[in-house]
């Protein structure tokens, strides 16, 4: 079953603004990631926050973890046309198997 | 400079005609992992090697099958493929569970 719930669904913004995608999950994590796909492509790993961490910065990426509400945003700072996509966050479950759990995705559409 | 390659990039199939997937990696990660992902959804997992350890998710059908006869190359069997089955199927890779997974291209699947 899914375990992350990206919000929202679809985004459109015009080049140069700012891009926040949220996900939730239910269970504990070990980490949570975000990846983006590009149109009929593999998915590229963007980063990876531990269970302990709170906030993480990459490049015009930031992402923040709220373990206690269980979610997780990713901003996308000065949107280029080049950052549409689709972005996913995934889980990885705690104890046991550990595997990876993805949302069903945001797709990101910045207009030049 | 391409890491995980998939092949073919397409694929098309008759129904019920066995097909087999393939994926090679030059990284020598220790875990390859096959998911299935249709259209506007989150890429699911299917299985997984860690080194040779088969590990299969437990609503993979048994229609599925994997092979991993070394460490760069592991191969995806559908034995019988139905309508169902058609989507893309992406290969990826990690050097241990917890970490980042470098995904391939995909193999788009198309049963006739």
């Amino acid at each position: 079953s899914q375990q992350g719930e990206e919000d929202p669904q679809a985004l459109s913004i015009q080049e140069g603004e700012n891009a926040t995608m949220n996900c939730s999950y239910k269970t504990s994590i070990n980490n949570l990631q975000w990846y983006r796909q590009n149109s009929g492509r593999g998915l590229v790993h963007l980063i990876l926050i531990r269970s302990n961490e709170r906030e993480k910065h990459s490049g015009r990426l930031r992402v923040t973890l709220d373990t206690s509400k269980k979610s997780s945003s990713l901003l996308i700072t000065a949107s280029r046309a080049a950052d549409t996509a689709s972005y996913f966050c995934a889980t990885l479950t705690q104890g046991g198997s550990e595997k990876l759990v993805f949302g069903k995705g945001t797709k990101l559409t910045v207009n030049p | 400079d391409a890491m995980v390659i998939q092949n073919p990039r397409y694929q098309v199939t008759q129904f019920g005609k066995p097909v087999t997937l393939s994926c090679s990696q030059t990284l020598n990660h220790n875990v390859m992992y096959w998911y299935q992902q249709k259209s506007s959804q989150a890429p699911k997992l299917l299985f997984h090697y860690y080194d040779k350890d088969f590990n299969n998710e437990a609503d993979t059908p048994d229609n599925f099958q994997s092979r991993r006869p070394n460490t760069s190359f592991c191969f995806l069997d559908i034995r019988s493929p139905g309508l169902g089955d058609a989507a893309m199927y992406l290969c990826a890779t990690s050097s241990q569970l917890v970490k980042p997974q470098h995904f391939g291209d995909g193999t788009r699947l198309s049963i006739l």
